[in-house]
């Protein structure tokens, strides 16, 4: 069993729809909660980062950890075809990341 | 330019061959890492620095050999190439461990063995 699971979709959606993505894991030991955004043919970009248990809003963008369930999740309110990307869960607890397997989003205009 | 690269971004090989792949940032982050990503594992950690010299295995090590005689460089050596190790390689850096341990991505090194 894999310490970080992620449905890979892919997901499409209709512009200004809400996108919902989630993740759970294994490891108690995870502080950090991570969301990063990948763009076709380019490297990870961190979105997101809340640290334990809670809500964080950046603009369109929330995360929500739910430390007791193991269970992670990003919104993405009024989503734009900008918008379409990867995006990979990621946990931290030591000195390395452990990734989930990212996914697809596609915002359709 | 500031930032974190990699080089080449394309390579193909052949089965057998020693391929080197660059990486290289400007902000003396202390921290390096190799990762590739595939298809349903998402980014898998090969190797990781903490300092000049100072280098560790991560979750998918063997056939894969790295350096860093430097802090703003981390190279990595595939000995002999297999098919197996076609992928996307990625190099990240950070400042520090502690916190989010945010990490800088560079923009990938797509590697096809044949």
């Amino acid at each position: 069993q894999k310490e970080v699971e992620q449905d890979p979709g892919p997901l499409s959606v209709p512009e200004g729809a809400i996108v919902s993505l989630n993740c759970t894991y294994s490891n108690s030991a995870f502080q950090y909660f991570m969301w990063y955004r990948q763009y076709s043919r380019k490297g990870p970009e961190l979105l997101m980062y809340t640290y334990s248990s809670g809500n964080k809003e950046d603009g369109r963008f929330t995360a929500q950890v739910d430390k007791s369930s193991k269970y992670i999740s990003l919104f993405i309110r009024d989503s734009q075809p900008s918008d379409s990307a990867t995006y990979l869960c990621a946990m931290s607890g030591d000195y390395k990341l452990s990734f989930g397997a990212g996914t697809t989003v596609t915002v359709r205009a | 330019d500031a930032g974190i690269t990699q080089s080449p971004r394309y390579k193909i090989t052949e089965t057998g061959r020693q391929v080197t792949l660059m990486c290289h940032q400007t902000w003396s982050h202390s921290y390096m890492f190799w990762y590739r990503q595939d298809l349903g594992h998402g980014l898998r950690l090969i190797y990781y620095s903490a300092a000049a010299d100072i280098t560790d295995k991560g979750e998918v090590p063997d056939g894969y050999v790295v350096s860093r005689s430097k802090t703003e460089n981390f190279p990595l050596t595939l000995e002999s190439a297999t098919r197996s190790q076609t992928s996307v390689y990625f190099c990240a850096s950070t400042r520090t461990l502690t916190g989010s341990n945010e990490q800088f991505f560079g923009p990938g090194t797509r590697l096809t063995v044949l």
